[in-house]
């Protein structure tokens, strides 16, 4: 059975330090790997994703994330964190051959000023 | 600029009432998909769709139904509301086939609370 998991209901992080949010998966195949972001209120926006290729993936906002197959992690990641990035952060995956993700159950990430 | 709407924000409901939530996206996609977002849980899929007319169970149907009648507008319909179904629902689209990456345009999302 598919599933996502993020360790880390709440992460906590002084204004300019690095940030990373934590999610490790268990799918079978070579599934795509998925960072939203969910500010209050509102829908889900997408950050990044992996397919294949490069480990490391840049995606919106200065947002980075890397693949580790062997650990199966897909780690979100950011060298400075701001105010404004502080929101409620989803890992999500889509199994080979599915068209729906399944999604970790979020992680809220602030940003103390 | 892409668009998936939502027709309501929020919504208060009792006990026992028929629901509807209503989701339009104007990207032409062929993929629809109705989440349900719980603190603690995460997003649920509930179903999705495919196609017109088609449809599919996700992983938490019970007490939901859907209805595509149009490529752009996907409904999820609660019979008889029940106050667990109190929840954050999250409307997606996504493209099928070469064009589909993987990655879901999600609407703002309609709060329902049901007394």
């Amino acid at each position: 059975a598919q599933s996502v998991a993020q360790p880390e209901d709440q992460v906590n992080v002084a204004e300019g330090n690095p940030l990373t949010v934590k999610c490790t998966y268990s799918v079978s195949g070579n599934p795509y790997l998925f960072w939203y972001v969910q500010y209050p209120n509102r829908g889900l926006q997408f950050l990044l994703k992996y397919i294949t290729g490069d480990n490391l993936v840049k995606g919106s906002y200065g947002f980075e994330a890397e693949f580790n197959k062997s650990q199966t992690s897909f780690h979100l990641k950011k060298p400075s964190a701001l105010v404004s990035d502080s929101a409620l952060y989803f890992c999500a995956v889509r199994p080979t051959g599915a068209n729906n993700l399944f999604f970790g159950t979020g992680t809220r990430l602030t940003v103390i000023p | 600029d892409v668009k998936v709407t939502q027709s309501s924000r929020y919504l208060v409901k009792r006990t026992g009432e028929k629901v509807f939530l209503e989701c339009v996206q104007d990207m032409d996609h062929e993929n629809m998909f109705w989440y349900r977002q719980d603190p603690g849980l995460g997003l649920r899929l509930i179903y999705f769709s495919y196609d017109v007319k088609m449809k599919e169970k996700g992983d938490i149907p019970e007490g939901y139904s859907v209805s595509r009648e149009k490529k752009e507008r996907f409904s999820l319909i609660l019979e008889s509301a029940s106050t667990n179904q109190t929840s954050m629902y999250l409307c997606a689209s996504s493209p099928a086939g070469t064009e589909n990456t993987g990655e879901l345009f999600f609407g703002e999302g309609s709060r329902l609370t049901v007394l």
